[in-house]
């Protein structure tokens, strides 16, 4: 069966440090993976994109990597703040259908 | 205003009810989607649509059903609620091929009893 999995145990760490979540996917060959930040009750929103033929995509103090080969792509937050204390999903779009699929999120919280 | 509205924001009903939840947008996007979320679940697809002619089922559509009203108004039915319906809603739209972003509205929350 297809599935995405991000870490379900929260992620605590110190403000300045970097974060670094895992999207692990099976079964699928994405043309995109996307991150999205979601904060409590409200919808997500979109971070960053990344294509199949793309390895590294970087947008001020984030980065996104991805390995098709491992099936995996890492997000990071560099000089972490307590602001960017959230949840973040990541989505699949199979065969560039704009059709996404989520993982179930990571929640990251950074400590003063 | 926001570019995706979802109304009503709360609600709270009984089983058997039929519930519509509706989903307007204003980013001019042909492509919108209704997903549900669970705790400890991410997002599932329930319906999607990339023009008003053209409806698909999601990972999730059985008990729902939608209408594509115009480019801009896509609404979700529970028929018959039940209790396991109970979730957050969130509709979206897309602005096309290419990975083009999804842009989410603020959800719904919906309580059955």
């Amino acid at each position: 069966s297809q599935k995405i999995e991000q870490n379900s145990e929260a992620l605590n760490i110190q403000e300045g440090k970097t974060a670094t979540l895992t999207c692990n996917y099976t079964n699928y060959s994405p043309a995109y993976l996307q991150w999205y930040r979601q904060d409590p009750g409200r919808g997500p929103v979109f971070l960053l994109l990344i294509r199949e033929n793309e390895k590294e995509k970087r947008k001020e103090r984030l980065k996104v990597t991805f390995d098709t080969t491992l099936k995996q792509s890492l997000f990071h937050i560099t000089a972490s703040q307590p602001a960017d204390s959230a949840t973040y999903l990541c989505a699949l779009d199979i065969g560039n259908f704009n059709k996404f699929y989520f993982g179930s999120g990571t929640k990251l919280n950074v400590k003063p | 205003d926001a570019d995706v509205t979802q109304t009503p924001r709360n609600r709270i009903t009984k089983t058997g009810k039929r519930i519509m939840l509706e989903c307007s947008q204003t980013k001019g996007h042909d492509r919108m989607y209704w997903y549900r979320q669970d705790p400890g679940l991410g997002l599932q697809l329930i319906y999607y649509s990339f023009d008003v002619k053209d409806i698909n089922k999601g990972e999730i559509s059985d008990g729902y059903s939608v209408s594509r009203q115009a480019q801009a108004k896509f609404s979700l039915s529970l028929e018959s609620a039940i209790p396991n319906q109970t979730a957050l809603y969130f509709c979206a739209t897309s602005g096309g091929v290419g990975g083009g972003e999804l842009f989410f509205g603020e959800g719904s929350r919906l309580t059955v009893l």
